[in-house]
């Protein structure tokens, strides 16, 4: 069974452009999630969809923000890239009705502002 | 809110030997869950062990082992017989059982394991 694949695996930006980085969740989970990993920060919580709805948003400001489409797979959107958004973006996936709330996460897209 | 504190940034060891990796965390939360995620240098986080607040005895998988001690809000991490693939960055997380709570996991700041031969 394919795991959380997540594209690109790099990608590279200038201030003020704009990213998408896209997720593929687990077939048969409803539920995606978006971490950040920036140097120094460790991991935080970004963003959390599920049946295509936002369910929860880490304290990020509004240029993040990001959608699921119906077949589950999500995309991240951030607006006016800064260089502090440097980071690792892990996507997790879950199934909705998993008394564990286990996530699987996927290998991550790094982005680079310049 | 929830934190969870990983004091340790940095253990070197070497091979064969044990490694116990710390790990304290706060929530008002009464149920919840415990984990520990390996993040080797691909850095997509991999799945270790869970615990849920009720549960507080202590097992061992194969070469992993952990504590947890409610009194105490800490539950630290055990590689027995260390190798070098063993070499990763560790997180503690937690998470609060019910969905409702916003489902999110928050991590340690990581423990970063250097496993000499």
């Amino acid at each position: 069974e394919a795991g959380v694949t997540q594209s690109p695996t790099h990608l590279i930006k200038t201030r003020g452009q704009q990213a998408t980085l896209r997720c593929s969740p687990i077939s048969g989970h409803t539920s995606v999630y978006w971490y950040q990993q920036a140097l120094g920060l460790g991991l935080q919580f970004l963003l959390w969809y599920d049946e295509g709805e936002e369910r929860n948003r880490g304290n990020f400001p509004p240029r993040f923000s990001g959608r699921q489409f119906p077949n589950y797979s999500s995309e991240l959107n951030v607006n006016a890239l800064e260089l502090e958004d440097s980071a690792l973006y892990l996507c997790a996936s879950s199934l909705v009705d998993s008394s564990y709330n286990e996530q699987f996460f996927g290998p991550g897209t790094r982005l680079t502002v310049l | 809110a929830q934190k969870v504190t990983q004091a340790q940034t940095e253990i070197s060891v070497v091979e064969k030997e044990d490694v116990t990796l710390d790990c304290v965390y706060e929530t008002r939360d009464t149920t919840y869950y415990l984990f520990w995620y390996k993040q080797p240098p691909s850095g997509e986080l991999v799945f270790l062990i869970r615990r849920n607040s009720f549960d507080e005895q202590n097992e061992i998988s194969g070469r992993y082992s952990w504590n947890f001690q409610k009194s105490t809000s800490s539950f630290n991490f055990t590689i027995t017989a260390s190798q070098v693939v063993d070499s990763a960055v560790y997180f503690c997380a937690l998470i609060n059982m019910i969905k409702a709570a916003g489902n999110k996991l928050t991590f340690g700041g990581g423990t970063r394991v250097l496993v000499k031969p």
